[in-house]
C-alpha cells in the first residue's frame, strides 16, 4: 500500500537557520502530496500541497517540490522563526471508496530557539 | 464560518465506560473522517464517511462505531472504553469525492484529548 516516510525528529534549530525536513513516499499512480503543520495544542492545518510532478507548493516562506524521479517532497524554509516551532506532517492523498484518503508520515517536531 | 468543531475538548473515562465524540462542519463538505493521534505513530484513520448515509472502516476501527447523522455531523462512539484508546482524536472533512472531481484537501478540527483510566 501507499506509505510516507519522513525524517525523525526532534529537530532543533536556531532562529534564522535553514530548515529541511525530508519526506519520501511510495505510491501507485501520482497522488497529491501535502505538508500539514500542528502547533502545540491545536489541530492540523494545511501548510502547502502539490498535485503533480514538478509542482512547487509554497506558503508562509515554506516550499516543497513534487519530485517524481526521487519520490520525494522535502519541506524547506530559508530562515526559520520561533513561531515555526510545531510538528510537521507529510501526507499523500489517494482515491478510494468514493472519497480521497490521506496517508500520513509520523511527524517531525521542530523547535526553534532564539 | 467555524470550520470543523469538536466536542468535548477533554474527557477522562474509566475502563468500560462509553462516550460519544461529536464533530460538525459548516463547509458543506461531502466527506468526513475520524483519526487518532498517538506519540510516534502519526495520524491513523479510524472511520470515514464518503457522503451522507455511508460509512467505512479505516486502518484502526476496532472498538469504535460511527454515525453520519446528516451532512454536517459525524460522531464517534466508544462503547466500552479501554486504556489502549487513550489518544487525541481528530475529526476532518473535505469536499473530496474522486467521482465528482472534488479536491483532496482535508480540514481538521481542534481535537479531543481522551484519557481512559
Amino acid at each position: 500500500g501507499d506509505s510516507v516516510t519522513q525524517m525523525e525528529g526532534p529537530v532543533t534549530l536556531s532562529e534564522e537557520a535553514f530548515l529541511t525536513i525530508n519526506c519520501t513516499y511510495t505510491a501507485t499512480g501520482y497522488p497529491s502530496l501535502f505538508w500539514y503543520v500542528q502547533y502545540p495544542g491545536e489541530g492540523l492545518q494545511l501548510l502547502l500541497k502539490a498535485t503533480k510532478a514538478d509542482d512547487k507548493g509554497s506558503n508562509k516562506g515554506f516550499e516543497a517540490t513534487y519530485r517524481k524521479e526521487t519520490t520525494s517532497f522535502h519541506l524547506e524554509k530559508g530562515s526559520v522563526q520561533v513561531s515555526d516551532s510545531a510538528v510537521y506532517f507529510c501526507a499523500l492523498a489517494y482515491s478510494g471508496a468514493g472519497s480521497y484518503q490521506l496517508t500520513f508520515g509520523k511527524g517531525t517536531k521542530l523547535s526553534v530557539i532564539p | 464560518n467555524a470550520g470543523v468543531t469538536q466536542t468535548p475538548k477533554f474527557q477522562v473515562l474509566k475502563t468500560g465506560q462509553s462516550m460519544t465524540l461529536q464533530c460538525a462542519q459548516d463547509m458543506n463538505h461531502n466527506s468526513m473522517y475520524w483519526y487518532r493521534q498517538d506519540p510516534g505513530m502519526g495520524l491513523r484513520l479510524i472511520y470515514y464517511s464518503a457522503s451522507e448515509g455511508t460509512t467505512d472502516k479505516g486502518e484502526v476501527p476496532n472498538g469504535y462505531n460511527v454515525s453520519r447523522l446528516n451532512k454536517r455531523e459525524f460522531s464517534l462512539r466508544l462503547e466500552s472504553a479501554a486504556p489502549s484508546q487513550t489518544s487525541v482524536y481528530f475529526c476532518a472533512s473535505s469536499d473530496g469525492r474522486a467521482s465528482t472531481g472534488g479536491t483532496d484537501t482535508q480540514y481538521f478540527g481542534p481535537g479531543t484529548r481522551l484519557t481512559v483510566l
